[in-house]
């Protein structure tokens, strides 16, 4: 088990350039999740994945973010023109499925300037 | 739908005394229920959890906590802190077969004093 792994550690960039975030989940794990969690605040579910099926993406913040996980193994997340907004920590969880425990990467850190 | 409501942003005991941090969730149907820890800027790392069976669950580093249906709650308790255990602390509920994700309380920041 090697654990979650996110990358980058972290992202600095311009407001309005894109970006993208890779994480490798734990291998035999099925579902994979994004949350992003702001200052202060616990994470907030943005998206998941059975496979590399996408099951529920209603909860990403706009149009301006996009999640894939082509081959059902890692999962990249973009998010298109960034705005100030933005800038948080994006992580990443693997499960098995179902109600079992989630596992979380370090996760992304994103600044805006 | 879900939510996780965590009283005291901030909470501060001595070492070696017991640490409470306290939880109680709202839930349509029968909850799991999840205890993290977060180290600054680390992700998060599961303590303990209850799904089904026994109401008192034990988790790592001494950590328990104890699901209450009666009162929707689900605290953490430890007999004894120790330094090592200042960090944050979030709850978090979660049904449905996971669709919906976790729902996850904002958090208490545990201080421990010397």
């Amino acid at each position: 088990d090697t654990g979650v792994s996110q990358n980058p550690r972290h992202k600095i960039t311009k407001r309005g350039q894109n970006v993208t975030f890779r994480c490798d989940p734990i291998s035999e794990h099925n579902r994979l999740y994004w949350y992003r969690q702001t200052l202060g605040q616990g994470p907030e579910f943005l998206t998941y994945f059975q496979n590399e099926a996408q099951l529920e993406k209603s909860r990403l913040l706009s149009d301006r973010f996009s999640a894939e996980r082509p081959k059902g193994s890692f999962s990249t997340l973009e998010i298109q023109r960034t705005e100030q907004g933005d800038s948080a920590m994006y992580l990443c969880a693997s499960t098995p499925g179902g109600n079992q425990p989630q596992h979380f990467g370090d996760g992304t850190r994103l600044s805006i300037l | 739908a879900q939510s996780v409501t965590q009283l005291g942003s901030h909470v501060s005991v001595s070492e070696g005394a017991l640490v409470l941090l306290r939880c109680n969730y709202s839930s349509s149907v029968p909850p799991y229920l999840f205890w993290y820890v977060q180290y600054p800027n680390q992700g998060l790392q599961l303590l303990l959890k209850y799904t089904t069976g026994a109401t008192l669950v034990k988790g790592i580093n001494g950590f328990e906590a104890e699901f209450k249906k009666s009162e929707t709650s689900f605290h953490l308790t430890k007999p004894s802190a120790h330094m090592s255990d200042a960090a944050e602390y979030f709850c978090a509920v979660m049904s449905g077969g996971g669709a919906d994700g976790l729902t996850f309380g904002k958090g208490t920041h545990l201080i421990i004093q010397p």
